[in-house]
């Protein structure tokens, strides 16, 4: 592993499922993100986590919860999902969450809600 | 709230120069960030900047005005492969607060 992975690449999921997005990093970074790309809107950030232990909400965080065990990986939960949760979430880590946090993105996953 | 405006569509031809502006009121200030998106792919860093003034990097460049609310970011020598989104994106209180994102089409 390279970097950061995400799965599944993509998914179509039934309304009032619950659904588990999973994103893995193997560069050690102690800040890791979660953002959904929705047309026209941009990343918007839904949850985050500063270091291992920890989580935050971010923007749009009603309707998905996270948890961060360990320092590797980052899990987003939707746990019934909507149709307006349909969107392209994108899994991201940084080194630290202070300044000049650069942010690596991971290739994303696609998300339809029927 | 943040706000963070940027142009939604530019076109220009091959080997031409393009300038997108951001333009932001957000509640901090922590630096600016410039991110490629090509269609169907992830983001990939730019350019930073935090101070003003110019940061060049061969042939992507980079401007921040901090009391005016303003960047750009300048392509140069355009290449078809600049084809792609560019996001501008806000350290707000070391989060990130993206504008919706400028589409460039290169013309050959």
């Amino acid at each position: 592993i390279a970097g950061i992975t995400q799965a599944p690449t993509s998914q179509i999921l039934a309304a009032g499922r619950r659904m588990t997005l999973r994103c893995t990093q193997d560069m050690r970074h102690n800040a890791m993100y979660w953002y959904r790309q929705d047309l026209g809107l941009g990343l918007r950030l839904i949850h985050y986590s500063n270091t291992a232990g920890t989580t935050g909400k971010g923007e749009v965080p009603d309707g998905y919860s996270v948890s961060r065990a360990n320092t590797d990986d980052f899990p987003l939960t939707l746990a019934s999902a909507v149709p307006s949760q349909t969107s392209v979430y994108f899994c991201a880590s940084s080194e630290t969450s202070g300044s000049y946090n650069e942010q690596f993105f991971g290739p994303g996953t696609r998300l339809t809600v029927l | 709230g943040q706000n963070i405006d940027q142009p939604t569509e530019m076109t220009a031809t091959e080997g031409a120069i393009v300038q997108i502006n951001c333009t932001y009121q957000t509640s901090g200030f922590n630096g600016l960030f410039w991110y490629q998106q090509h269609a169907g792919e992830a983001p990939t860093f730019l350019s930073y900047n935090v101070l003003d003034g110019l940061e060049e990097k061969g042939r992507f460049s980079s401007f921040l005005s901090r009391s005016k609310g303003y960047s750009y970011l300048l392509l140069k020598e355009l290449q078809m492969k600049d084809s792609a989104s560019y996001l501008c994106a806000v350290d707000n209180d070391y989060k990130l607060s993206f504008g919706a994102g400028t589409t460039v089409t290169v013309r050959a």
